[in-house]
């Protein structure tokens, strides 16, 4: 069945540094979303990618979807202590029966 | 408006029972699907109904069933509850597939 694999399982960031997730699938996807998780919540809706190599920034969140829709990644710049959470993609071949990553979690030093 | 919201938002049982889960969806969402989250992982698809009809089902075995009501609530029924069925029970609902809403979660611990 399908995969979605992200790395790292775990990201410690400096207040104020980058970095970037990863998120990689076994199949070809229709679609990938991003959802963040609070420690003791619920995931949050992120955004949605669609097209080959698209490319949607949200403030510091940069997402990119790859040319063979098998691969995205987030990047947040300049990192702050609201950023902590666990990060997630979550792709589908179809419109459902979304498939998530293992997720990233991010904790940051201030 | 209400997001979605389930209930009861923590549950014990014991191994062997069975346990229903409520979820109800954001008004005019039609989509209703279930996650089970255990610590430390992401979410695993159940179900996923739209419009009373089940269009997919996750690896789980039957003891997992679903089911979705005229107005677009769901439940989610586990029959012989085991040790490793304890997780965070997710629901989420969504109006085009286009990104899905959670819930707040059902914490299930079964002793």
């Amino acid at each position: 069945g399908q995969q979605v694999m992200q790395i790292p399982q775990y990201q410690h960031v400096q207040e104020g540094e980058d970095f970037t997730t990863y998120c990689n699938s076994s199949t070809t996807l229709s679609n990938i979303q991003w959802y963040k998780q609070r420690p003791g919540g619920h995931p949050v809706f992120l955004i949605q990618l669609v097209k080959s190599g698209e490319v949607k920034k949200q403030k510091r969140l940069t997402f990119q979807f790859g040319e063979a829709k098998k691969n995205s990644s987030l990047h947040i710049t300049a990192t702050q202590t609201t950023d902590v959470g666990t990060y997630f993609c979550a792709g589908s071949p179809n419109d459902y029966k979304l498939s998530f990553g293992a997720g990233t979690t991010v904790t940051v030093r201030a | 408006d209400a997001g979605v919201t389930q209930s009861p938002t923590h549950l014990i049982k014991t191994r062997g029972q069975h346990v229903t889960l409520r979820c109800s969806p954001i008004s005019g969402h039609k989509s209703v699907s279930w996650y089970q989250q255990v610590l430390g992982q992401g979410p695993q698809f159940i179900f996923q109904y739209y419009e009373k009809e089940e269009r997919g089902r996750g690896n789980f075995p039957d003891r997992f069933s679903a089911r979705q009501f005229p107005n677009y609530s769901s439940e989610l029924n586990v029959n012989a509850l085991l040790l490793g069925d304890s997780a965070l029970y997710l629901c989420a609902s969504s109006l085009t597939g286009d990104g899905y809403t959670f819930g707040s979660g059902t914490r299930l611990t079964v002793v």
